[in-house]
């Protein structure tokens, strides 16, 4: 039972670069999700999906783009990367759209933008 | 706008002490509130949630929060630490609708044999 994968773990990439960072849920949870966490600000919501082809945004989207062709996917792009957008990146899932759901978290990647 | 604080970067205690983490919150409406756990390099476990009824939540690995709704607060709390605990706590609330669940900074959490 995979749960939920991110891949890389870890990535190091040069200012101006298009990055794509993954993430796979075996559960088939409908709704995914895209935070960044940085020192002194926790974890802030970048995009969120209820559904395949069901996108929004969250409290930081720009700069990054999302899609979801399938439900098992929800990768995460950095069009122009930016120093700024160094920072250790989580994919969540969560069954249902209920504010009472728990959100699944995988590994996270760690970003570096030289 | 629906907030979440934890008032301590670090709590530091010692290996069999009771321990809190603290966290408040502003939501409007009725809050439902989480505690995640983050060990070094990996991603974030849940331990426990309030939704409504007992103030009292009962989690995973011995840890309850105790809900207050006077004092909005959502406290971490755990009867005798371990070395083990030793990670970084995040609070989180919502006030319902989509999950778009506000977190709080994280408190790290040493417990020292």
């Amino acid at each position: 039972d995979a749960g939920i994968t991110q891949s890389p773990r870890y990535k190091i990439t040069e200012t101006g670069r298009q990055v794509t960072l993954m993430c796979h849920q075996t559960w088939s949870h409908s709704y995914m999700f895209w935070y960044r966490q940085d020192l002194g600000h926790g974890l802030r919501l970048i995009y969120y999906s209820a559904a395949a082809d069901i996108t929004d945004k969250g409290e930081v989207p720009d700069g990054y783009v999302v899609s979801r062709s399938k439900t098992e996917n929800f990768p995460l792009t950095l069009e122009s990367a930016t120093r700024s957008q160094t920072s250790v990146y989580f994919c969540a899932s969560s069954e249902s759209a209920a504010s009472t759901d728990t959100q699944y978290f995988g590994p996270g990647t760690r970003l570096t933008v030289l | 706008a629906q907030s979440v604080a934890q008032p301590e970067d670090q709590v530091n205690v010692a290996e069999g002490n009771p321990l809190t983490v603290k966290c408040t919150y502003s939501v409007s409406g009725n809050p439902y509130l989480f505690w995640y756990v983050q060990y070094p390099n990996r991603g974030l476990q849940f331990l426990l949630k309030y939704i409504t009824g007992d103030n009292l939540v009962k989690g995973s690995y011995g840890f309850e929060a105790e809900f207050n709704k006077s004092q909005t607060s959502f406290h971490l709390k755990k009867p005798s630490a371990l070395v083990s605990d030793s990670a970084l706590y995040f609070c989180a609330g919502t006030s319902g609708g989509y999950q778009k669940v506000t977190f709080g900074i994280g408190t790290k959490l040493q417990v020292i044999p």
